[in-house]
Parts: C-alpha cells; structure tokens; sequence
C-alpha cells in the first residue's frame, strides 16, 4: 500500500518570495508522483507529475518538483509566488503498473500569500 | 468545453433523506471515480468504475451506492442521509491505466458538490 504525508499543514509566504511545499511518500513498488492544486470553492487541478525520466518535473504556474527516491520525497517549489497562488496543493501517490490501483492523497498544504 | 461536470453544485436535505449526484465527463476516459472531502480538506477514494464496471470499492456504508449505465457517467446515489455525510464530493474520470501503457494518469475533476445533512 502507498501513503502520502505532507508535513505542513499551512505555510503562510510573502507574495514574491520563494516556496517549498514538502511531500514524502511511502510505497513497496515503484510509484508515479502527482502534485494538485485546488482554488477555493473549485475542484482540483493537475499542477504536475512525475511517470519516470528526469526527476525534475516542471509543471503549470511556474511550478517545479524534484523526485528524490532515496528521500521518498517529492517536494514542489516555486521561486516567486503570487497572490493568485493561494490555494490548497495535495500531493499524490499512484502505484505504477498497476491498473486498478488508485490514487492516493495526502492531506493539503494550504499556501497562504501575504502582500 | 470538454470536461468532467457533476450536479447539483449545492445540496442542501434534511436527515433520512435519499438524494443523488450526477457525474458526466466527454473527455472519452474509460475510468471515473468518487471520492468525498471532509471538512479538513482530506480526499478519500470512494469508489471507481472502469468501463461500467465497479474496480474499485473502498469502505463505505453500503447506503452509498454508485451506477454507472455508461462509461461517461458515473452517479452516486445516497440513502437515509446522515449528518457525517456532509463533506464536497467529487467525480473525476481518467484514462484506462494498462500495465506497461502509456497514458496521462493524471485525474482530470469535478468542481465538487458540496453536500449538507441538516
């Protein structure tokens, strides 16, 4: 089975700063990695996904996220957000070569930007 | 505009109620899914369908029940309402995942439906 854990559950940033949102995951098998992104009072959005390849990922809205197998880890970052970046970002879990197996959320980050 | 859309957006039903939330998606994904946010913004999988077929039946009371007469729709179907239940359901469709395929694998969403019991 797989879990996700992101380790904050709020990170508040000053508009034009950098930000990480921090993920590890845990899983026996090989895994493909999701970062999501949901506006307030909308579903959720794809940012971008890891399947295999480089391990820097670069997604939408300038995002970027960088596997690491040896950490388990797959945090996102972004080096300058905006105002339009708040928003509660999950990151996700998917056994690879599987095809019934789902995806797994972790519990949000809600990324709060200050001006 | 191709998409996966779910209705009502809002519902609002006393306790001991039955009501139902449409999922359609004309994205031709063979695969669509539910799962149900809490309070606390936590997703969990409910349930998943892959070509009118149940894959995937996670540990939910057995008043929910999904029907999917399609591959493109994919409805939830609620019974004797309870307080707990309120939370944002949402649909979402995918991709047929075939080991050793390729493919988007990502989820493409509803907006949610935001259920409350009263």
């Amino acid at each position: 089975a797989q879990s996700v854990t992101q380790l904050d559950s709020q990170v508040p940033v000053f508009e034009e700063a950098p930000v990480e949102l921090r993920c590890n995951y845990s899983s026996s098998v090989s895994v493909y990695l999701f970062w999501y992104v949901q506006y307030p009072n909308q579903g959720l959005q794809l940012l971008l996904k890891y399947l295999s390849g480089s391990t820097l990922v670069k997604g939408i809205n300038g995002f970027e996220a960088e596997f690491n197998k040896s950490q388990t880890s797959f945090h996102l970052r972004k080096p300058s957000v905006h105002i339009s970046d708040t928003a509660e970002y999950f990151c996700a879990v998917k056994a690879s070569g599987s095809s019934a197996s789902k995806i797994i959320f972790g519990s949000g980050t809600r990324l709060s930007i200050r001006p | 505009d191709t998409a996966v859309s779910q209705t009502p957006k809002y519902l609002v039903t006393q306790m001991g109620n039955d009501k139902s939330i449409k999922c359609e998606q004309n994205l031709g994904h063979d695969t669509m899914y539910w799962y149900k946010q809490d309070s606390k913004k936590f997703l969990k999988i409910m349930f998943s369908y892959n070509n009118k077929e149940l894959i995937i039946n996670e540990t939910v009371p057995n008043r929910f029940s999904p029907k999917s007469p399609d591959k493109a729709h994919l409805n939830l179907h609620i019974n004797s309402l309870e307080l707990g239940d309120s939370a944002v359901y949402f649909c979402a469709s995918s991709q047929a995942w075939r080991i050793g395929g390729t493919g988007n694998y990502g989820y493409t969403f509803g907006s949610g439906t935001r259920l409350t019991v009263v």
